[in-house]
C-alpha cells in the first residue's frame, strides 16, 4: 500500500467555482502534513501545511482527519493562476512522503 | 534570501554513462535531500542528509547512485552507470530543522537514451 494516495485527477472547472482534492495516508502515526503546488516543467512548491484545527490562507482551506487519515485542500474562487499539480505530503518521522499529485485545471 | 540552486539545468546521455548533479542548499539549513521524480509521479525521496552525515538512504539504489556532502554544505549526486529508467528530474531540497517543510531547487532534468 502506498504511502500517501490521491486522485490524480484531472479536475477540469470553471473559473470561480470552488473544488476539494483529498488525500489519505497510511501510516496512522505520521506526524505533519503539507499541500505542496507543482506548475508544469518546475519544482514543487510548499502550498501550505495543515494543521489539525484545519488552516485557512486566502481562498484556501485545509482540514485534516486523523481519524480517517485523510486530508483536503478546498480552492475557492478558482483563479485560472490556480491551474496546476497540486501534491500531499505527509511526514513520518522526519521521512517526507509525496503523492502523486491532482491536477487542476481551471478554464475561463 | 537566495533559493536552492543546482546545475545542470538539463543533461542528456546514453545508457551506461556517469552523471553527477550539484546542489548548494540555502544558507544555513542543515537538512538537504535528493529527490527523483518521474514523469506523472511525486517526488521520491532517495538520500537525507542532516549536515554532512547521511540520516536516510534506503530508497537510493546504492549500485549506481551514490550521493556526498563532504563539508555540510553543497552535495554531489552521481549515477554510474545510468540506465534508461533513470530518466527524470532530480530535485534537490533543503530545510532549517528535519521535519518542516521544505524549499527545492528547479531541478536537473535528465533523458538516458
Amino acid at each position: 500500500r502506498k504511502e500517501v494516495e490521491q486522485d490524480p485527477g484531472p479536475f477540469n472547472v470553471p473559473e470561480g467555482a470552488t473544488v476539494a482534492f483529498n488525500c489519505t495516508y497510511s501510516n496512522s502515526a505520521s506526524q505533519s502534513f503539507f499541500w505542496y503546488r507543482q506548475d508544469c516543467r518546475k519544482e514543487p512548491k510548499l502550498l501550505m501545511s495543515v494543521y489539525s484545527s484545519g488552516n485557512e490562507d486566502g481562498r484556501f482551506t485545509a482540514q485534516l482527519n486523523r481519524a480517517s487519515q485523510y486530508i483536503s485542500l478546498l480552492i475557492r474562487d478558482s483563479k485560472l493562476s490556480d491551474s496546476a499539480t497540486y501534491l500531499c505530503v505527509v511526514n513520518n518521522f522526519n521521512k517526507f512522503y509525496f503523492g502523486s499529485g491532482t491536477k487542476l485545471n481551471v478554464k475561463p | 534570501e537566495a533559493g536552492v540552486a543546482q546545475s545542470p539545468r538539463y543533461k542528456i546521455i546514453e545508457k551506461r554513462q556517469s552523471v553527477a548533479f550539484w546542489c548548494n542548499p540555502i544558507s544555513g539549513h542543515a537538512t538537504l535531500y535528493w529527490y527523483q521524480q518521474i514523469l506523472g509521479q511525486g517526488p521520491k525521496l532517495l538520500i537525507q542528509f542532516q549536515n554532512n552525515g547521511v540520516v536516510d538512504d534506503s530508497q537510493l539504489p546504492k549500485d549506481r547512485f551514490s550521493a556526498e556532502r563532504l563539508k555540510g554544505v553543497d552535495s554531489t549526486l552521481k549515477i554510474q552507470p545510468a540506465k534508461l529508467e533513470d530518466s527524470a528530474v532530480y530535485l534537490c531540497a533543503s530545510s532549517f530543522l528535519r521535519g518542516l517543510g521544505y524549499t527545492f531547487g528547479s531541478g536537473t532534468r535528465l533523458t538516458v537514451v
